[in-house]
């Protein structure tokens, strides 16, 4: 069975544009969820969606946004990139949006604004 | 605002050894408590979920206690091997909601 896969695996970008990055679950599981993880640090929750709808959003500026597919599949959107933007973004998948559901992550997708 | 805090940041051990890593957090109020294993440059792995109303969970050479009124739990490893070295990472969930809040977690490497 494939895990959660992410695309693109890398990406370089410069300071004010756009980017958008790609998610698709586990198949069957309906809850996707985004991260950031700064060098040397631990991830940092940006949004969760289930069932299409955003059912939790971290401490993040509008510049980030997402969205949730029929197929349960997820984009996160960044406009107006920042060089404090340069992480590894990951993505999660879980089968609901309970607590007592394991996550599963993606291998990430590495951004570099310069 | 739930903080979680894993000490030490790094460790280096010689092959064989049992170790412990140590979460601990400030806000008693979870859900649950995940330990996740992260090899350089990857995705997350998941190694053992503990429930609130639990108190540990063993997988293989792994056992994870969870203490949550005093907002703390370890991780430890039985006869350490250099396939274990890896960022390990603890994370907790509050509520039912499954936001996770993570540590910023402990660099092991076992030296052969």
């Amino acid at each position: 069975d494939a895990g959660v896969t992410q695309s693109p695996t890398h990406l370089i970008k410069t300071r004010g544009q756009h980017v958008t990055l790609r998610c698709s679950p586990i198949s069957g599981h309906k809850s996707v969820s985004w991260y950031q993880q700064v060098l040397g640090q631990g991830p940092q929750f940006i949004f969760q969606y289930y069932e299409k709808e955003e059912r939790g959003r971290g401490n993040f500026p509008d510049r980030f946004s997402a969205r949730q597919f029929p197929n349960y599949s997820s984009e996160l959107n960044v406009n107006a990139l920042l060089l404090g933007d340069s992480a590894l973004y990951l993505c999660a998948s879980s089968l609901y949006s309970g607590g007592s559901e394991t996550q599963y992550f993606g291998p990430g997708t590495r951004l570099l604004v310069l | 605002k739930q903080e979680v805090t894993q000490i030490p940041a790094a460790l280096s051990v010689p092959e064989g050894e049992n170790l412990v890593l140590n979460c601990s957090f400030t806000d008693s109020a979870i859900y649950n408590l995940q330990w996740f294993r992260q090899d350089p440059g990857k995705g997350l792995t998941s190694l053992l979920l503990i429930q609130s109303s639990q108190r540990e969970q063993t997988s293989g050479r792994l056992n994870a206690s969870l203490d949550k009124s005093s907002g703390r739990s370890t991780l430890y490893i039985a006869a350490s091997q250099p396939g274990d070295s890896a960022t390990y990472l603890c994370a907790v969930t509050r509520n039912a909601g499954n936001m996770l809040t993570f540590g910023g977690g402990t660099r092991l490497m076992v030296k052969p």
